[in-house]
């Protein structure tokens, strides 16, 4: 099985500023790499798919990088309702694999 | 846009077989558009993909799943669904639906199962 590793766990930032949060894969997925943003007590929510094409709907600041193992999911200008954890997932091979998440909080 | 809404029991006893439902609207199961998936999360932990099932029926599981898992189609009702024997303790968490197609696109709002007697 594929092994996604997500980093940081948790992260804290000021409303307007940029985030970063890196998945790694344990081989190369090509870019079979979706992000997810999961609010408290909801499903989650298809931000990015194919590592780097943006779901309808979502904002803008939402952006997505990488192929083969490394991966970037970075939010640029953090706003009040960001407040949620991010998952990585991929879909190159079965079973389909999460990361462990990254909780991003508002300072 | 299409829509998923999970049921079935909220409390299943350990040992016992946990039935689910997920109804579908706005497309068909067997238009072969996605793959239908099923998701769970324990409280407070992360996402665990279950399985899937094809417009045709074929099946896909976890293999840390597949000994306990069935997952099948309903074309009647527009629904799949999911089996799952031998329940435990660990088996306690949200279960989701969603549609599969390389990316989980549309998810149900998910349904807590606890495994208690």
């Amino acid at each position: 099985d594929i092994q996604m590793t997500q980093s940081p766990s948790s992260l804290s930032a000021f409303v307007g500023e940029r985030v970063t949060i890196t998945c790694r894969a344990s081989q190369k997925i090509a870019t079979y790499l979706n992000w997810y943003q999961q609010k408290p007590g909801k499903a989650p929510n298809l931000l990015i798919y194919g590592a780097s094409s943006l779901q309808s709907g979502v904002p803008s600041r939402f952006s997505g990088s990488g192929s083969g193992t490394d991966f970037t999911l970075t939010i640029s200008g953090l706003q009040p309702e960001d407040l949620a954890t991010y998952y990585c997932q991929q879909s190159y091979d079965s079973p389909p694999s999460f990361g462990g998440g990254t909780k991003v909080e508002i300072k | 846009q299409v829509q998923l809404q999970e049921s079935g029991p909220g409390l299943v006893k350990p040992s016992q077989t946990l039935s689910l439902s997920c109804n579908v609207s706005g497309d068909s199961i067997t238009s072969g558009t996605y793959y239908w998936s099923w998701i769970r999360q324990p409280a407070g932990k992360g996402l665990e993909w279950i399985g899937r099932v094809y417009a045709s029926g074929n099946t896909r599981y976890n293999p840390s799943l597949k000994s306990r898992v069935t997952i099948s189609l309903n074309p009647s009702k527009n629904e799949f669904s999911l089996t799952m024997t031998s329940l435990t303790a660990a088996d306690t968490a949200v279960y989701y639906c969603a549609s599969d197609g390389w990316e989980l696109e549309y998810w149900g709002q998910g349904t807590l199962v606890t495994v208690s007697s």
